[in-house]
């Protein structure tokens, strides 16, 4: 049974710096993985999703890699904003089934 | 594109009472999905239809929870009756096929309170 575990559960940091949000699974047999973000009491918002192909995928400040072997997966965040604070959610696909992880809470502090 | 629309946006009910959640995915995905989210915790799969029939009910409590899709395109999801467990996000999701190529999208939520 896949699980995914997501670290740190809650990271707070100041405007403008870099950071790296952790996954990992269990389960390196994986289809994708996608990252979405979620606002207090929103539903989820998709961010990158990586084919199981995929070494990384790009989108503006966001860049997620995916390393199968080792399954794990990082969302780097450059130059962070405010309105970059949220709950960061990633999900592997694999047998028909998508998992969660718990999340991680991200605070930005101007 | 329109998203995946969803509604009542909130819900506050009395334990025992019931309550139905309404679900309705991208025009032409085949693949609807409602997870459940507690507070704190990641999604957790309830049911999966693919285009009007079940493909995944392994999660969800089928003596207080059910789910349709008559026609293949819009959903609801069922809780009767009610307990204060209950009370999350449940989410409705949908995707091109069941394969996941695609990427899942997620509807805005149904936020439950069950006092």
């Amino acid at each position: 049974k896949q699980e995914v575990t997501q670290i740190p559960a809650a990271l707070s940091v100041p405007e403008g710096e870099n950071l790296v949000l952790n996954c990992s699974f269990t389960d390196s047999a994986i289809y994708n993985l996608q990252w979405f973000r979620q606002d207090p009491g929103k539903g989820l918002t998709s961010l990158l999703l990586i084919q199981s192909s995929q070494r990384e995928q790009t989108s503006g400040r966001l860049n997620a890699s995916l390393d199968k072997s080792s399954g794990r997966s990082t969302l780097y965040i450059a130059a962070s904003q405010p309105g970059d604070s949220a709950t960061y959610l990633c999900a592997v696909y694999n047998n028909n089934d998508m998992r969660f992880g718990a999340g991680t809470r991200l605070t930005v502090k101007p | 594109e329109a998203g995946v629309a969803q509604s009542p946006r909130y819900k506050i009910i009395e334990k025992r009472q019931s309550v139905a959640f309404w679900c309705n995915p991208i025009s032409g995905h085949a693949t609807l999905y409602w997870y459940q989210q507690i507070l704190g915790q990641g999604p957790k799969l309830l049911i999966q239809f693919q285009n009007n029939g079940v493909v995944d009910d392994s999660q969800l409590p089928k003596d207080r929870f059910s789910a349709e899709r008559l026609k293949g395109v819009d959903s609801t999801l069922k809780i009767q009756p009610a307990k204060l467990e209950d009370s999350a996000v449940y989410l409705c999701a949908s995707s091109l096929n069941a394969g996941g190529a695609y990427g899942y999208t997620f509807g805005s939520g149904t936020r439950l309170t069950v006092v």
